[in-house]
């Protein structure tokens, strides 16, 4: 019930493509689906975040879909660049619960 | 926006001593606070979740006596790992939740490695 499945686990694009990434969850009392994006080291850092009223969020080159009835939702990043290279975390929450966090997606951007 | 400030940022310490971790939010309050462990290459652990003036709840498995926290003020939560052992080294993370803005702010981890 608390699981959140995310998709896939390792993802190679050339510089300029597009970096999708999916995931999936069970509970349907999450009311808060963020992605974070971590380098090695650092913590996870906010990416863009959305809530299940709507549909489609976009942030600059970032942009997630949300799907309620499938229960998915799915991070786009446009014209990645070789910076957008990194660890990327998607997450369900409550509104005064905890995170339930993916497996994480490693993201490779060529030059 | 919102920040988390975590210390150390690194820090080695002999097995069997005691390391403490501070987590402290720089420009909100935080009733909440969230600690979490992360081991190479693998997604966050939530190992307990701390309320300002309460006791920590920690998640199944998580040694309450090892892993001791300490949410005194609304702004600072502190993790202290206890008779540290070679097998308590890891990456731990803090997180805050903002109550007004509802947001969960990170903070850049420590790297505890236990010699």
């Amino acid at each position: 019930q608390q699981q959140v499945k995310q998709s896939p686990q390792s993802l190679i694009v050339q510089k300029g493509g597009i970096s999708i990434i999916n995931c999936a969850y069970e509970n349907t009392a999450f009311d808060y689906f963020p992605w974070y994006q971590q380098f090695p080291g650092k913590g996870p850092a906010l990416l863009i975040a959305i809530r299940p009223d709507v549909s489609e969020k976009k942030e600059g080159r970032f942009t997630i879909s949300f799907n309620k009835s499938a229960k998915q939702f799915s991070l786009h990043i446009m014209d990645s660049q070789p910076g957008d290279s990194a660890t990327y975390f998607c997450a369900g929450g409550t509104s005064y619960g905890k995170l339930t966090f993916g497996q994480g997606t490693i993201l490779t951007v060529h030059p | 926006g919102a920040v988390v400030s975590q210390h150390p940022s690194w820090v080695i310490c002999k097995s069997g001593t005691s390391v403490k971790i501070e987590c402290r939010s720089l420009d909100f309050q935080a009733t909440t606070m969230f600690w979490y462990r992360q081991f190479p290459k693998q997604s966050l652990m939530l190992m307990a979740t701390s309320n300002e003036g309460s006791k920590a709840t920690y998640e199944q498995g998580v040694e309450k006596d090892k892993f001791l926290i300490n949410h005194a003020s609304l702004t600072l939560s502190t993790l202290t790992v206890t008779s540290a052992h070679p097998e308590d080294s890891s990456f731990y993370i803090c997180s805050a939740r903002d109550q007004v803005n509802y947001g969960y702010t990170f903070g850049s981890g420590t790297r505890l490695t236990v010699v």
